[in-house]
């Protein structure tokens, strides 16, 4: 069974705080992914890493920064998060030779 | 720029119910679309992926169907259950691409 684990499912920080999430694979896939999930607005990509070191900016990267210095880990970084940054982040994996995402459990953030 | 849309964005259905949801995309030179289910407060679990060159996929009760030339998908549901209830999001991967966009979703509830 593919295993994605998220560090936290509820977080709750204040406004300016510097906040990591964690998102670690046992698949030994080459591609990661960071989403934002808001209502009406569906999945948002943040982030995407196909390789150790290696990064892509999504569709909404701003305010956001990642690190990726094991194949199995990918930490989407909020340097100093913001109250329109609450949402459910959602980290995905895929590998060269396969197709399908999978996804972990989500990290439910709020930001007061 | 590609743009998936399901419709509806919520359907109410009696148990044992056979029924259709709906994905439709702008672009269709895609790679491949996948349909998920996300339970409340959770992840995305992986359903079905269908490859461009496949017509359809099936898995169980679930059968999902590809046409291209219309930008179309659909996800047949068989003999609805109370269990089914969830919400559905399919994603599409377009050719030359990294990124998958996702719809909105269907929230599916059968009632018992």
């Amino acid at each position: 069974d593919v295993k994605v684990t998220q560090s936290s499912r509820y977080l709750v920080k204040r406004t300016g705080e510097k906040v990591f999430l964690e998102c670690v694979q046992d698949m030994d896939h080459e591609n990661m992914f960071w989403y934002r999930q808001d209502p009406g607005l569906g999945l948002r990509l943040i982030y995407f890493s196909y390789d150790v070191k290696m990064k892509e900016k999504g569709d909404i990267p701003e305010g956001y920064s990642v690190s990726r210095e094991k194949k199995e880990r990918f930490s989407l970084i909020l340097e100093s998060a913001s109250t329109n940054q609450t949402s459910m982040y959602l980290c995905a994996i895929k590998g060269q030779a396969t197709d399908t995402q999978y996804f972990g459990p989500g990290t439910r953030l709020t930001v007061l | 720029k590609q743009e998936v849309t399901q419709i509806p964005a919520a359907l109410s259905v009696p148990e044992g119910e056979n029924l259709v949801l709906n994905c439709s995309f702008t672009d269709s030179a895609i790679y491949n679309l996948q349909w998920f289910r996300q339970d409340p407060g959770k992840g995305l679990t992986s359903l079905l992926l269908i490859q461009s060159s496949q017509r359809e996929q099936t898995s169980g009760r679930l059968n999902a169907s590809l046409d291209k030339s219309s930008g179309r998908s659909t996800l047949y549901i068989a003999a609805s259950q109370p269990g089914d209830s969830a919400t559905y999001l399919c994603a599409v991967l377009t050719s030359g691409t990294y990124k998958y966009i996702f719809g909105t979703g269907t929230r599916l509830k059968v009632l018992a």
